[in-house]
């Protein structure tokens, strides 16, 4: 069974970056055919894509926020992170990792299978 | 950039119900839609994926149907446990982005 869990500051300051890194067990990062996303949710609000990454470093970004944000990977330690620079109290959010899915069976899905269980980033000073 | 739309935004239901949840496409997305359910302090779960294909371990109450624009998910029968938020998801081609519609809040009557 695949598990993704967040970890990072839970409190960052305005102006500063916000780093959140999301660690994959029960199965390696670089197998099969899957883009591994950064998701963020404001209290009360909506879900906001960020961005994705494939393991080969490939990377696709959400046009609002392009301009600050980085995601990278790291095979050897099953992780891949997010960098969102120049942070606002509008970047205060819970930040979920998952994993998107292509392709199930002979099915295109295109979806999320699997989540982590989020971390509250607030950005305050 | 292809927006998601689903109504209604809040739902009160009872037990027992059969309930339906609608999400139009700006354009059309062939059968790209997912649904998933959320509760609170928790993450999304999948629920369909493809429109109208059950994830693994998700109860034959829920379904899902449409292509094109225009698709729902249907609860046959209301359980205590699925008064939830619901999102539809699809994802651009071009630039390559996830949308997700807004949300349905389904609420015990």
């Amino acid at each position: 069974q695949v598990q993704l869990q967040e970890s990072g500051p839970g409190l960052v300051k305005p102006s500063q970056t916000l780093s959140l890194t999301c660690t994959v067990s029960g199965g390696s990062i670089s197998s099969g055919s899957y883009y591994w996303s950064w998701i963020r949710q404001p209290a009360g609000k909506g879900l906001e894509w960020i961005g994705r990454i494939y393991t080969s470093g490939s990377t696709n970004y959400n046009p609002s926020l392009k301009s600050r944000v980085t995601i990278s990977v790291d095979t050897s330690k099953n992780q891949f992170s997010l960098k969102l620079s120049s942070v606002t109290a509008a970047d205060t959010a819970v930040y979920y990792c998952a994993r998107g899915s292509m392709v199930r069976g002979v099915i295109i899905t295109l979806d999320f299978d699997y989540w982590g269980q989020g971390t509250l980033v607030t950005v305050s000073s | 950039d292809i927006q998601l739309t689903q109504s209604p935004s809040f739902l009160s239901a009872s037990v027992g119900d059969r309930v339906t949840i609608t999400c139009r496409a700006s354009q059309g997305i062939s059968s790209y839609l997912a649904w998933y359910q959320q509760k609170p302090g928790k993450a999304p779960k999948l629920l369909i994926y493809a429109a109208s294909t059950l994830q693994s371990g998700v109860p034959s109450r829920f379904s899902g149907s449409g292509s094109g624009t225009e698709f729902t998910l249907t609860i046959s029968s209301l359980q205590p446990e699925d008064f939830a938020t619901y999102y539809c998801q699809q994802l651009n081609s071009y630039p390559p982005m996830y949308t997700f519609g807004q949300g349905t809040k389904l609420e015990i009557k």
